[in-house]
């Protein structure tokens, strides 16, 4: 079992609609990090959280520490949003990122 | 924002033959730098770990020999495939971070097709 589990693999949605992509982890971590990667592009980091909730433009990202898991939500998505998420954590003081196998985001016009 | 550069990115070279790619932290000092492949639908698998001034720390199964790793600088980190084959083929991607930090910024990749 992989110590980073997302769901759901694979998410179409149409424009405008609100997206959730969940991550839940089995160890402690130091942080969590929401990565975004469009096919045949690099990485791109949009958030990294250890606590609470983070906020930039139309992405929201929490992580509740207790219960091991994280969110990342995209409000009034747009096909541009179209991309692989990532998750990926920093298990215990470990600089090293364990990744989460991606979600599949698919917005449609 | 802290921006890793790499280079070249993309490189198609014969088998047998070595091709190095850079990578760079254009605004900050990297103390330690990643390189990561990626095989087409996968996700991001670590090589090996480089800190400034010391030998990288290589990831179980991946050969050292063959993937030659200089971080010879706080901004510069080179890998180097050697005899390069086919299925060397890979997407890879470097990631820097700085002193007392988690957070890790990442290179935009360097496609390799070994013919």
């Amino acid at each position: 079992k992989n110590e980073v589990e997302q769901s759901p693999q694979n998410l179409t949605a149409q424009e405008g609609e609100f997206i959730t992509i969940n991550c839940s982890y089995s160890v402690g971590i130091s942080a969590l990090h929401w990565l975004q990667q469009h096919p045949g592009g690099g990485i791109v980091s949009l958030f990294m959280l250890s606590s609470g909730k983070k906020k930039h433009g139309r992405l929201i990202a929490t992580i509740n520490i207790q219960e091991k898991h994280s969110s990342l939500h995209i409000t009034a998505s747009h096909p541009r949003d179209s991309a692989v998420y990532i998750c990926a954590v920093n298990g215990g003081s470990n600089y090293k990122l364990t990744f989460g196998k991606g979600t599949l985001l698919t917005v449609n016009p | 924002g802290a921006v890793v550069s790499q280079h070249p990115s993309w490189v198609i070279c014969k088998s047998g033959t070595s091709v190095k790619i850079e990578c760079r932290s254009l605004d900050f000092q990297a103390t330690t730098m990643f390189w990561y492949r990626q095989f087409p639908k996968q996700s991001l698998m670590l090589m090996a770990t480089s800190n400034e001034g010391s030998k990288a720390t290589y990831e179980q199964g991946v050969e050292k020999d063959k993937f030659l790793i200089n971080h010879a600088s706080l901004t510069l980190s080179t890998l180097t495939v050697t005899s390069a084959h086919p299925e060397d083929s890979s997407f890879y991607i470097c990631s820097a971070r700085t002193e007392n930090s988690y957070e890790q910024y990442f290179g935009p990749g360097t496609r390799l097709t070994v013919t």
